[in-house]
């Protein structure tokens, strides 16, 4: 295993449109977290999985925002009714708990361009 | 809610070269740790260096060092021998302690663009 993966890496869609992205986490990481990143800002959480239930979700995560991890393994992160704002870098990293050591391992990104 | 400021958009150093990169913080929280992540250019971010913050020495990893105060809500990383592979956006970053189960999320600063020059 070398790491976290993410699916697409681009992706390119109208406006209005619904756009699915999948993120892999490192096998035995339980937790997975979901980050949005754009143009000259840092990563902006977005919400965060341990196992397969989802925890806690941003405010930034809108109703058109919908995240899964149906079997605690991959998660996929779904954008309803695309709109232009919603251009950005969506990140995804896991970790492990090991008690305070906690460190989190980010995938490459997604990077989506809504036209 | 915390926040993280990096006030240096942008820096650069010449290639063998020692360089500072600035971090503040803004925190209720007594019990958190602070992070210093590297984002090259187009790819993944990785983690450089961690400091808890109930330690009260510094954190180093190899050619990479913090100045963590915490009194003064900073955390500086010190970058020494500067390599060009060190060009790359730099990320602060603050996680509050949790209770088991609770999420760890990250809160990052704006970030620092670093290149180092030949």
């Amino acid at each position: 295993d070398t790491g976290v993966s993410q699916n697409p890496r681009h992706k390119i869609t109208k406006r209005g449109q619904n756009v699915t992205f999948r993120c892999d986490p490192i096998s035995e990481h339980n937790r997975l977290y979901w980050y949005r990143q754009t143009l000259g800002q840092g990563p902006e959480f977005l919400t965060y999985f341990q196992n397969e239930a989802q925890l806690e979700k941003s405010r930034l995560l809108s109703d058109r925002f919908s995240a899964e991890r149906p079997k605690g393994s991959f998660s996929t992160l779904e954008i309803q009714r695309t709109e232009q704002g919603d251009s950005a870098m969506y990140l995804c990293a896991s970790s492990l708990p090991q008690g305070g050591r906690e460190t989190q391992y980010f995938g490459p990104g997604t990077r989506l361009l809504v036209l | 809610a915390q926040t993280v400021t990096q006030s240096q958009p942008e820096m650069s150093v010449q290639e063998a070269e020692t360089v500072t990169l600035s971090c503040t913080y803004d925190t209720s929280e007594n019990n958190y740790y602070l992070f210093w992540y590297k984002q090259p250019p187009s790819r993944q971010m990785i983690l450089v260096i961690r400091q808890e913050a109930y330690k009260q020495q510094n954190a180093t990893e190899n050619r990479f060092s913090v100045n963590f105060q915490k009194a003064a809500k900073s955390f500086s990383l010190k970058i020494s021998d500067s390599q060009l592979g060190d060009t790359a956006m730099y990320f602060c970053a603050f996680m509050k302690h949790v209770m088991r189960g609770g999420s760890e999320k990250l809160v990052f600063g704006k970030g620092t663009k670093l290149t180092v020059n030949p």
